[in-house]
């Protein structure tokens, strides 16, 4: 398509489990963000792609979020051991790396 | 480090009126970009509008526009002519050369309901 697409649209899990949300972004954009937006408030950042590298992680809120995007298209946002306050609203953006972000539907990732 | 308040948790406005959403914004940087998004229940991130900290005119978009006041640090969106589907949660976000890429920074969101 030619919008942003991420799956799952909607994840529930148990506290501990692993979760994998995926990110596929416009083609041809080289910067891919994600967001995590908590109920009631807005997106806040945590991780920045340009290409294949992280270029800023620095919103990742600890070791158990990690993300990847090995060809420089698809991302993979992995969260390890999930707490409930990890429930959320997962967004993915890209971009060209200036100017506006076009942002997907998000992920609706729930831990019970 | 950058900030962006908005200070209006819901607004309401009748069908067919005009409606200001307000944002100011905090930043040391000359250089920076201003945004807003639509985010309706669908979960979505709709961008409406954008203006650079060195445009010399306000952005406008349609029936939207962006009343930046520079001086003041604000960044105001002006709905005219409301409509139904206009009932959504509305974000101002910033952008400037002290993040990497075009990183965006978030306020906390107006819930705008247009009644008709």
């Amino acid at each position: 398509g030619a919008g942003v697409s991420q799956t799952p649209s909607n994840k529930v899990t148990e506290k501990g489990k692993y979760v994998e949300l995926r990110c596929d972004p416009i083609s041809g954009h080289t910067a891919l963000y994600w967001y995590r937006q908590s109920l009631g408030q807005g997106p806040e950042f945590l991780i920045y792609f340009q290409g294949t590298g992280a270029a800023d992680d620095s919103g990742l809120p600890n070791d158990r979020f990690f993300a990847v995007r090995p060809e420089g298209s698809v991302s993979t946002l992995k969260i390890q051991r999930t707490e409930r306050g990890d429930s959320a609203v997962y967004l993915c953006a890209s971009g060209t790396g200036m100017g506006e972000l076009f942002f997907g539907e998000g992920s609706r990732l729930t831990v019970l | 480090a950058q900030k962006i308040t908005q200070t209006q948790p819901g607004m309401f406005v009748q069908e067919k009126e005009a409606v200001t959403l307000d944002c100011t914004y905090d930043t040391s940087d000359p250089s920076y970009g201003l945004f807003w998004y639509k985010q309706p229940s669908s979960g979505e991130m709709i961008f409406l509008i954008y203006q650079g900290s060195y445009d010399q005119q306000n952005a406008t978009e349609g029936r939207y526009s962006l009343n930046f006041q520079k001086a003041r640090k604000s960044a105001n969106l002006v709905i005219s002519a409301s409509q139904l589907g206009d009932s959504a949660m509305y974000f101002c976000a910033m952008s400037s050369s002290e993040t990497s890429g075009s990183r965006l920074t978030f306020g906390e969101g107006t819930q705008l309901t247009v009644n008709p």
